[in-house]
């Protein structure tokens, strides 16, 4: 069964304290893998998107890396105005009509 | 990069009465666009993929007599909400996927909030 999980559920930082967030994939045929940032009550923003393994993007103070079987969310030096939920999804299939949203990972950088 | 709109941002109905959120891609056109649901601190739910000038596909569990989706033009897609009940009240999200050199990118809406009185 295809399936995207995001972890942690939730990360509490410290301004300035570096991290990882996490999603796992299992899907059959691997079109995309996409980032989002949410923040309360708006829509989701695109940050990145990645399609092959070894691939790696960055903005600001993320940076997006994907293995054959995860992808990364680095964020570095973070500060409160990072503070979000961020979302993965993955696209799959021979159409690339599947889209699977993990659960969010809930991140609150604290002053 | 793109930009996907959608109105109204807040709607309030009455319980019984029907209501239409409009989701637009402004600066691309999309022969795909999805629909989704978000309740409080959780994450989306694809309620039903919009495909220009057929039918929409719907998610398991979601009726397709009470969420009407349109998709008329390869910049709307518009999703009725027809005879609402307060249990209908949500955030509701659209977005549209943008092919550019043989490869996808979602973009989604601001989101419209409704409340079902």
């Amino acid at each position: 069964e295809d399936q995207v999980t995001q972890s942690p559920e939730a990360l509490r930082l410290q301004e300035g304290e570096s991290s990882s967030l996490n999603c796992s994939y299992t899907v059959s045929g691997l079109r995309g893998l996409f980032w989002y940032r949410q923040d309360p009550g708006k829509g989701p923003e695109f940050l990145f998107t990645l399609y092959s393994a070894g691939e790696e993007k960055e903005k600001e103070r993320l940076k997006a890396t994907l293995t054959k079987k995860e992808s990364f969310l680095h964020i570095t030096a973070p500060k409160p105005e990072d503070s979000a939920t961020y979302l993965c999804a993955v696209q799959a299939g021979s159409s690339a009509s599947k889209i699977i949203f993990g659960s969010g990972t809930r991140l609150s950088i604290r002053p | 990069g793109a930009v996907v709109s959608q109105h109204p941002s807040r709607v309030i109905c009455k319980s019984g009465t029907s209501v239409k959120i409009e989701c637009r891609s402004l600066d691309f056109q999309a022969t795909t666009m999805f629909w989704y649901r978000q309740f409080p601190k959780q994450s989306l739910m694809l309620m039903a993929t919009s495909n220009e000038g057929s039918k929409a596909t719907y998610e398991q569990g979601v009726e397709k007599d009470k969420f009407l989706i349109n998709h008329a033009s390869l910049t709307l897609s518009t999703l009725t909400v027809t005879s609402a009940h307060p249990e209908d009240s949500s955030f509701y999200i659209c977005s549209a996927r943008e092919k550019d050199r043989g490869l996808y990118t979602i973009y989604f809406g601001e989101g419209s909030w409704l409340t079902v009185v």
